[in-house]
C-alpha cells in the first residue's frame, strides 16, 4: 500500500497569507486527491491532481484560491490562498490504488489549519 | 446521486461493550464499500472493505455485511478495546472511482 507523507502536520496561520501544503507518495502515482475535512463534517474532495496537466476542481472549489502543482509522479502541493477563519480545517491528500477487485484509498496523515 | 449516511456520535462504551456503528449508503450501480478509522492525529487508514452483495469485510475483530437489500454497511465489533478509540468512516466508491464519506462517528472506549 502507498505511504503518504504530508507537511505541515499543522499550521496556525494568520489570515489573508497563504500557506502551501505538500504531499509526497512512496510510489509513482498517475492521480493525487486532495480532500479538506471541516470541523464535524465529511471528507470534501478539492481537487484531483493529475500530473502534466491542470488539476480538476470540484463545485465551489477554484484555482485561484486553491492552488496546486504536480510536479512529477510522486509529488504535489496544495496551497490555500488569502485564509480567512472558514478554511480552518484538515486538509488530506489521497492516491487511490487497485487492491483486489476495487480501487482503494490512501491517505497522508493531514494539515490541520487554523486561521486566525 | 451517490451518498454515504452514518450514525451520529459521539460513541461512548466501556471496554468489552458491543460496538455498532450504522451506515446506509446511496447509490446507482454496484458501488464498492469501506470502513476507514482515524486516529487521533493520523489519517484515514482503510479499515476493512466489501465489493460486492453479501461479503463481509473482516479485520482486527471488526466485521461489515455489505447488505444490498437494505442497502447498509454497518460496522461491529464483538468487544471493543480502549486502543479502538478513534474516528469511524463509512465511505463508497463508484464505478469511476470516485469516493464519497459519511460524516464520521467518533467512538471513546472507556476503561
Amino acid at each position: 500500500s502507498a505511504v503518504i507523507s504530508q507537511k505541515p502536520s499543522r499550521d496556525i496561520c494568520q489570515r489573508g497569507t497563504s500557506l502551501t501544503i505538500q504531499c509526497q507518495v512512496d510510489s509513482q502515482v498517475t492521480m493525487m486527491f486532495w480532500y479538506r475535512q471541516q470541523p464535524g463534517q465529511s471528507l470534501t474532495l478539492i481537487a484531483t491532481a493529475n500530473q502534466g496537466s491542470e488539476a480538476t476542481y470540484e463545485s465551489g472549489f477554484v484555482i485561484d484560491k486553491f492552488p496546486i502543482s504536480r510536479p512529477n509522479l510522486t509529488f504535489s502541493t496544495l496551497t490555500v490562498s488569502n485564509m480567512s477563519p472558514e478554511d480552518s480545517s484538515i486538509y488530506l491528500c489521497s492516491v487511490q490504488e487497485q487492491g483486489g477487485r476495487s480501487t482503494e484509498a490512501f491517505f497522508g496523515q493531514g494539515t490541520r489549519l487554523t486561521v486566525v | 446521486g451517490n451518498s454515504v449516511t452514518q450514525m451520529e456520535g459521539p460513541v461512548t462504551l466501556s471496554e468489552e461493550a458491543f460496538l455498532t456503528i450504522n451506515c446506509t449508503y446511496t447509490a446507482t450501480g454496484y458501488p464498492s464499500l469501506f470502513w476507514y478509522v482515524q486516529y487521533p492525529g493520523e489519517g484515514l487508514q482503510l479499515l476493512l472493505k466489501a465489493t460486492k452483495a453479501d461479503d463481509k469485510g473482516s479485520n482486527k475483530g471488526f466485521e461489515a455485511t455489505y447488505r444490498k437489500e437494505t442497502t447498509s454497511f454497518h460496522l461491529e465489533k464483538g468487544s471493543v478495546q480502549v486502543s479502538d478509540s478513534a474516528v469511524y468512516f463509512c465511505a463508497l466508491s463508484d464505478p469511476g472511482n470516485q469516493f464519497y464519506f459519511g460524516t464520521g462517528t467518533s467512538l471513546t472506549v472507556i476503561p
